[in-house]
């Protein structure tokens, strides 16, 4: 089955710890995206990378890091500099940016709370 | 600031009726649109999307762009109970191509 997988599903942190947040996917896409959630709010973009070894800031990407080793994995740091970092995080992918629609599919998300 | 707006809802409508839901978009640069499900707790689905003026239909749901008035809708026929989730309007455009999400739309379908 293809798809884009992230774990944890939960994850809880102390005040001062990094931590990461995996994201996998198969579909051969070349583009992925971070997003966070706040309840009742939409998603806001935090890095997205559109090939390996490059990836781009998006809105609020202080206090967040990212890599793009490989094509099919995006992983997220969330570092202790980011104030408010319970949220909801999606990984999305999509097969390119330039032309066509190239829809974003969404993995099923990690629900970050800081204790 | 790129914007997408769509009314925060809750909209409430009887099984079987048609739910329409409304987005506008400030870029006129945006050349595609995006309509996504969101149950609660759940991560967003891809319902549809469109880039041409007009109408889009895949099974019950349609799709519609005016580009003229920066104004998406989508509308769902014979709605269900199991239609009820808040739904995400995205436009993509400008230089790097990235979506913009609206905040979304709660529905209620009352059987």
């Amino acid at each position: 089955d293809g798809g884009i997988t992230q774990s944890p599903k939960y994850l809880f942190r102390k005040e001062g710890q990094n931590v990461t947040l995996s994201c996998e996917q198969n579909l051969n896409h070349d583009a992925m995206y971070w997003y966070r959630q706040d309840p009742g709010q939409g998603l806001r973009l935090i890095y997205y990378s559109q090939i390996v070894n490059d990836f781009q800031k998006g809105d609020i990407a202080e206090g967040y890091s990212v890599s793009r080793e490989k094509k099919e994995s995006f992983p997220l740091t969330v570092t202790s500099a980011q104030k408010n970092p319970t949220a909801f995080y999606l990984c999305a992918s999509s097969n390119g940016l330039a032309g066509g629609p190239h829809e974003q599919f969404f993995g099923p998300g990690t629900r970050l709370t800081v204790l | 600031q790129k914007e997408v707006e769509q009314n925060s809802g809750p909209l409430s409508v009887p099984e079987g009726a048609i739910a329409s839901l409304n987005c506008t978009y400030s870029d006129r640069g945006s050349q595609s649109f995006f309509w996504y499900r969101q149950y609660s707790g759940k991560s967003p689905e891809l319902i549809m999307f469109i880039y041409s003026n007009g109408d889009k239909e895949d099974g019950r749901f349609t799709a519609q762009l005016n580009k003229a008035s920066q104004y998406v809708s989508l509308l769902i026929r014979d709605s269900q109970p199991s239609d009820s989730a808040t739904y995400l309007c995205a436009a993509r455009g400008g230089s790097q191509g990235n979506l913009i999400f609206g905040k979304g739309t709660k529905l209620s379908v009352k059987p």
